[in-house]
């Protein structure tokens, strides 16, 4: 079970949006960076949002992140299938010593 | 262009060992953060551990489950990163992942705090 609480699916019809949340605690995002994942099945993720809000060179404006207190939220926009893919949330554990955490998980699906 | 290679995966028995390289091309290798991930066969992303670069005191940390069996290290003069894991268990099997971690060090593409640059993974199975 992770620590970072995410859907475990989302669907939505091409050209809608959609949000995925990521629920954490004052030790992980409560106090850090906000990152986001894309995976495509059998491919390596990549890196979709960094730093909360901000996108990679290359990752279209449809995408966005926010953060606030010990939840941030991945919007999608426009939606298309090519967007179909499980998205992680990940951050850091600097309660104790420091650690990586990652959502569980959420599967998009566009419809 | 930043280029992460894994090798060393395969099959290996319960209580067994395994290393997984990770071959880091295209930017200063010295410099980086890198991590692991794993990822067992339909889950999620679970984070392993990270080391940090020399300049930064070189340290590894590591998540719960791999206190104790997994040891993360680098090569600067070969531009590789390791993963060893002793005492091989059935939950290990996963596809690994090594990263650029943009928590600290330098950061091949600026995305700080994020995981930047992944490899294509190399696939651990366990069985007897």
């Amino acid at each position: 079970q992770s620590v970072l609480t995410q859907p475990p699916s989302v669907s939505a019809a091409p050209g809608q949006k959609v949000t995925i949340s990521c629920s954490g605690s004052s030790s992980d995002i409560g106090n850090n960076f906000v990152s986001w994942y894309q995976q495509v099945p059998g491919t390596a993720p990549k890196l979709l949002i960094y730093q909360n809000n901000e996108r990679p060179s290359g990752i279209p404006d449809r995408f966005s992140g926010s953060k606030s207190g010990t939840s941030a939220t991945l919007a999608i926009t426009g939606l298309q299938t090519g967007d179909e893919a499980t998205y992680y949330c990940g951050t850091w554990d600097t309660s104790l010593s420091a650690r990586g955490l990652f959502g569980g998980g959420t599967k998009l699906t566009v419809l | 262009e930043v280029q992460l290679v894994e090798s060393g995966g395969g099959l290996v028995k319960p209580g067994g060992s395994l290393r997984l390289s990770c071959a880091v091309s295209g930017f200063t290798f010295s410099s980086v953060w890198m991590t692991w991930v794993r990822q067992a066969p339909g889950k999620g992303l679970e984070w392993v551990g990270r080391i940090m670069s020399a300049n930064d005191g070189g340290t590894a940390d590591y998540a719960g489950f791999a206190t104790g069996r997994f040891t993360i290290s680098r090569d600067d003069s070969k531009n590789t990163l390791y993963l060893q894991v002793n005492n091989v268990k059935a939950e290990d099997a996963a596809v690994y992942y090594c990263a650029t971690d943009c928590t600290g060090g330098a950061c091949p593409n600026n995305y700080y705090y994020g995981l930047d640059v992944w490899g294509q993974g190399t696939t651990v199975t366990v069985s007897s």
